[in-house]
């Protein structure tokens, strides 16, 4: 079956790098995404990467696949007070349309 | 590019009252849409998937009845709570996929409605 996990919280000093991990169970994954949730609002898109490949990099984000051990993550160089908020990492499947969200990881910067 | 609109953002209702969200895609095309449900501190339940020109498609356990989606254009879908009770309370959120170009296409999401039932 399909399920993502993540771990709940992260806590980082301003300036520090984050980095926020996701597992997944279904080797057939074809996309994983990464989006954010600030307090109240949708979800922004941040980054994607396909399953053929073992990393990708935009700006301060850093995505780093381990297809082997379905080990997904998200470094976020020299973070923000606005990076705080709920990251959440998703898959698709070949074939389909639908996301599989994580669990979401609190990530809160604290100066 | 690739905004989703979702409106109300806020809405407060009686019991037995019947509520409808809307979800429009501003700049793009979007045959598909979501909608999922999000309750305090957890993740997105994907509730249905909205066709434009079709019927939706529901997970297993929404109750299509209680929650009826329409998809009529391209830019927009609507979620009606029929006769909506407290235990409806809940965040709820759209999302809709662009359907130009080639490659991957990934869901955009509306900033979410927040229902209250008293």
């Amino acid at each position: 079956g399909e399920d993502v996990e993540q771990s709940l919280f992260l806590s980082v000093r301003e300036g520090d790098s984050s980095v926020i991990n996701c597992t997944y169970t279904d080797s057939s994954s074809t996309y994983l995404y990464w989006y954010k949730q600030e307090p109240g609002a949708g979800l922004q898109l941040l980054t994607y990467i396909f399953s053929n490949m073992d990393m990708k990099q935009d700006q301060r984000l850093t995505v780093l696949l381990n297809k082997k051990d379905k080990h997904l993550s998200l470094r976020i160089a020299d973070t923000q007070t606005g990076d705080s908020a709920i990251y959440f990492c998703a898959e698709t499947m070949y074939n389909t349309d639908k996301l599989i969200f994580g669990t979401g990881t609190r990530l809160q910067v604290f100066p | 590019g690739a905004v989703v609109s979702q409106h109300p953002s806020w809405v407060i209702c009686k019991s037995g009252t019947s509520v409808k969200i809307e979800c429009r895609s501003l700049d793009f095309q979007a045959t598909t849409m979501f909608w999922y449900r999000q309750f305090p501190k957890q993740s997105l339940m994907l509730m249905a998937t909205s066709n434009e020109g079709s019927k939706a498609t529901y997970e297993q356990g929404v109750e299509k009845d209680k929650f009826l989606i329409n998809h009529a254009s391209l830019t927009l879908s609507t979620l009606t709570v029929t006769s909506a009770h407290p235990e409806d309370s809940s965040f709820y959120i759209c999302s809709a996929r662009d359907v130009r170009g080639r490659g991957v296409q990934p869901q955009h999401f509306g900033d979410g409605t927040r229902l209250s039932i008293l």
